[in-house]
């Protein structure tokens, strides 16, 4: 079974500061990928960034970048130059490579950027 | 339409009625999930479809009849629901074939109000 633990369950950061959204995971499976989404008021999940366990780099897509240390179990988000729009929920997931097809989240994180 | 689309956006139904939730996906995707977002819980796995067969049942109450047509269709039919299946219900497609690392993206969300 995979497990997902987000421990911050709300944020406050400055307009144009970076930020840092954790995420530790727990799985026995030996090959699997981690998500990041994010929820605006309006419910639509959006898809940000994936990262699979064997990447050897870290993975990048424009402002988001995944700190992904897997000895540590943890797949952190880091969104650099916030702005008012990131203001949402995100979420971290985690699904297995192989076998059942479930998308296991976290509880999220409340991100309020402050103007 | 691009992307996943879902309807209606907003349900409101009384405990004795009979309502559909439809989400249509325009990804050429093979898969097709429905999830339930309650308050302060985690995202819940409902249903899982690949190429029209459903693969998954979550252990969901019988009350909540998936049906899916085509790859790029899937209903969810409830009847008789209860207050506490009031939530956010997000549909989700994949392309690629059972497992693998493709990333689901998901719909806006059908806001579920049982009355």
């Amino acid at each position: 079974a995979q497990k997902i633990t987000q421990t911050q369950p709300g944020m406050f950061v400055q307009e144009k500061e970076a930020v840092t959204l954790d995420c530790t995971y727990d799985t026995s499976d030996p090959s699997y990928g981690l998500f990041w989404y994010k929820q605006p008021s309006s419910g639509e999940m959006i898809f940000l960034i994936y990262q699979g366990s064997y990447d050897q780099q870290n993975a990048t897509e424009g402002r988001y970048s995944l700190n992904f240390q897997k000895a540590r179990k943890s797949a952190n988000l880091v969104i650099s130059a916030s702005q008012l729009g990131d203001s949402a929920m995100y979420f971290c997931a985690m699904r297995p490579n192989f076998g059942n097809e479930k998308l296991t989240f976290g509880t999220g994180t409340r991100l309020t950027i402050i103007p | 339409e691009t992307g996943v689309t879902q309807t209606p956006r907003h349900l409101v139904m009384g405990m004795t009625n009979k309502k559909s939730l439809k989400c249509e996906q325009h990804l050429g995707h093979n898969a097709m999930y429905w999830y339930k977002q309650s308050a302060k819980k985690p995202l819940e796995l409902m249903f899982v479809y690949n190429f029209k067969e459903q693969t998954e049942n979550n252990s969901v109450p019988s009350r909540f009849s998936p049906e899916c047509p085509n790859s790029s269709h899937l209903f969810l039919h409830l009847h008789t629901l209860q207050p506490e299946d009031s939530a956010l219900y997000l549909c989700a497609s994949r392309g690629g074939t059972s497992g693998g690392t493709d990333t689901q993206y998901f719909g806006p969300g059908t806001r579920l109000t049982v009355l």
